[in-house]
């Protein structure tokens, strides 16, 4: 099955530039989506279809993929950003979705 | 506007065999591209799909817990159920439904999510 891997952590000061991982087998055929966790609640969609943002999402968050790895960017990052992001794709041969680990986004 | 909400128990003991409800609105379950799938995530841990069903009642499970899942739909009442049998303490988790939306190259991704329900599994 297909597997995604993030790094466990990032972290970030205020104000700077956040870019998260997301690696996996010519993942840049793919479309990645990218969700964000805070603490007690339930994901939320911040970038559909790799680069996508849906409304209400703040421009800061941008999304870029190709080659083996997809990116999701924050930048001006604010303390609000502090969360789990996950990406996701669908793995066609299984017809399945499948989800990266996961990555907590620590704001300094 | 969107929503989907979890109900069920809150406890089950070992053996047992769990119910979920996901009660939709703001869309139809016979919508075309769209889906509602189950999602569950352990303390701590990362997020599991669980299964999916789609409006022409196609229906898919995770591999490692096909045995023990099944996923229906009642249209009329915006509902989509979940059992699960033979819980075990390791299923102790927060289950979330959400909808699956069709994206780009012809695949889906979660666009809305319930609030989710905290599962245990203890006796």
């Amino acid at each position: 099955s297909y597997v995604l891997t993030q790094p466990p952590s990032a972290s970030v000061a205020p104000g700077q530039t956040a870019r998260i991982t997301c690696g996996g087998d010519n993942i840049g055929r793919k479309a990645v989506h990218w969700y964000q966790q805070k603490p007690g609640q339930a994901p939320v969609m911040v970038i559909y279809d790799d680069s996508d943002r849906p409304s209400g999402i703040p421009e800061r968050f941008s999304g870029s993929n190709s080659g083996n790895t997809a990116t999701l960017t924050i930048s001006r990052v604010e303390a609000g950003d502090e969360a789990d992001y996950y990406c996701q794709v669908w793995d066609s041969s299984s017809d399945h979705p499948v989800f990266g680990g996961g990555t907590k986004l620590t704001v300094l | 506007q969107v929503t989907l909400k979890e109900s069920g128990p809150v406890l089950v003991k070992p053996t047992e065999t769990l119910t979920l409800t996901c009660t939709v609105s703001g869309f139809s379950l016979s919508g075309a591209r769209l889906g509602v799938s189950w999602i569950r995530q352990p303390p701590g841990k990362a997020l599991e799909w669980l299964a999916h069903i789609f409006s022409n009642d196609e229906k898919s499970y995770s591999t490692s817990l096909k045995t023990r899942l099944t996923i229906s739909k009642d249209t009329s009442k915006s509902q989509v159920v979940l059992t699960m049998t033979n819980m075990d303490p390791v299923d102790t988790a927060t289950y979330y439904c959400a909808r699956l939306r069709l994206g780009r190259l012809s695949l889906y991704y979660f666009d809305y999510w319930g609030q989710g329900t905290l599962v245990t599994v203890s006796s």
